[in-house]
């Protein structure tokens, strides 16, 4: 089945540590997202990229890092420049398109203490 | 960047109920979602409407986009409808930098 998938659903870190979220999708979609929830908010876009090779900051870009070597694979790492990091962490993709909609992974969640 | 305010922020309804979730933008759009998000926090895409109305089962959604609003329509609720219900939408300006997201609905059915 095409979809998103996000790994681990769960994952604890002590303060200090980088840690790094999967995302892989197999929709052959260009365009890939990070997004972050708090609790009771909606969601804030992190980073996003077109293109294999290329991203560009969001809204809340500050603390995290992305790579995006593959067309399929969009790693997020949240580093120790993070204040905040304990949030729930969203992927998603869409075709090269404006006009097309976004599909999510469901999530993981990131605890850090 | 583009503002999306959502209402009611709380609705708390019984089942069988109807209700109607609104969702004002701020600018123009090329891009507009209406999701709902479960109790494990998995968003689910109930509708791509930029424009328009459609219609999938008890649910039916609006976007005047003329007008900057959008309305999802919810018939003979469920308990299983229950849940967070986010608008999102995507400025038409600017790159295709995502969605840009509501606070959302928390809606509660009650059996």
């Amino acid at each position: 089945d095409g979809g998103i998938t996000q790994s681990p659903k769960y994952l604890f870190r002590k303060e200090g540590q980088n840690v790094t979220l999967s995302c892989e999708q197999n929709l052959n979609h260009d365009a890939m997202y990070w997004y972050r929830q708090d609790p009771g908010q909606g969601l804030r876009l992190i980073y996003y990229s077109q293109i294999v090779n290329d991203f560009q900051k969001g809204d809340i870009a500050e603390g995290y890092s992305v790579s995006r070597e593959k067309k399929e694979s969009f790693p997020l790492t949240v580093t120790s420049a993070q204040k905040n990091p304990t949030a729930f962490y969203l992927c998603a993709s869409n075709p090269s398109s404006y006009n097309s909609p976004l599909h999510f992974g469901n999530g993981t969640r990131l605890t850090v203490t | 960047g583009i503002q999306v305010e959502q209402s009611p922020p709380d609705l708390i309804l019984q089942e069988g109920a109807n209700s109607t979730l609104r969702c004002n933008f701020s600018d123009s759009v090329n891009n507009l979602q209406w999701f709902h998000q479960n109790p494990w926090g998995q968003l689910i895409n109930l509708f791509y409407i930029p424009s328009g109305t459609k219609q999938n089962g008890r649910l039916s959604a609006t976007t005047v986009a003329t007008e900057r609003y959008s309305l999802l329509y919810i018939s003979s609720s469920q308990t299983t409808d229950s849940g967070v219900y986010f608008c999102a939408v995507m400025y038409s300006g600017g790159g295709a930098d995502g969605l840009t997201f509501g606070k959302g609905t928390h809606l509660i059915i009650q059996p």
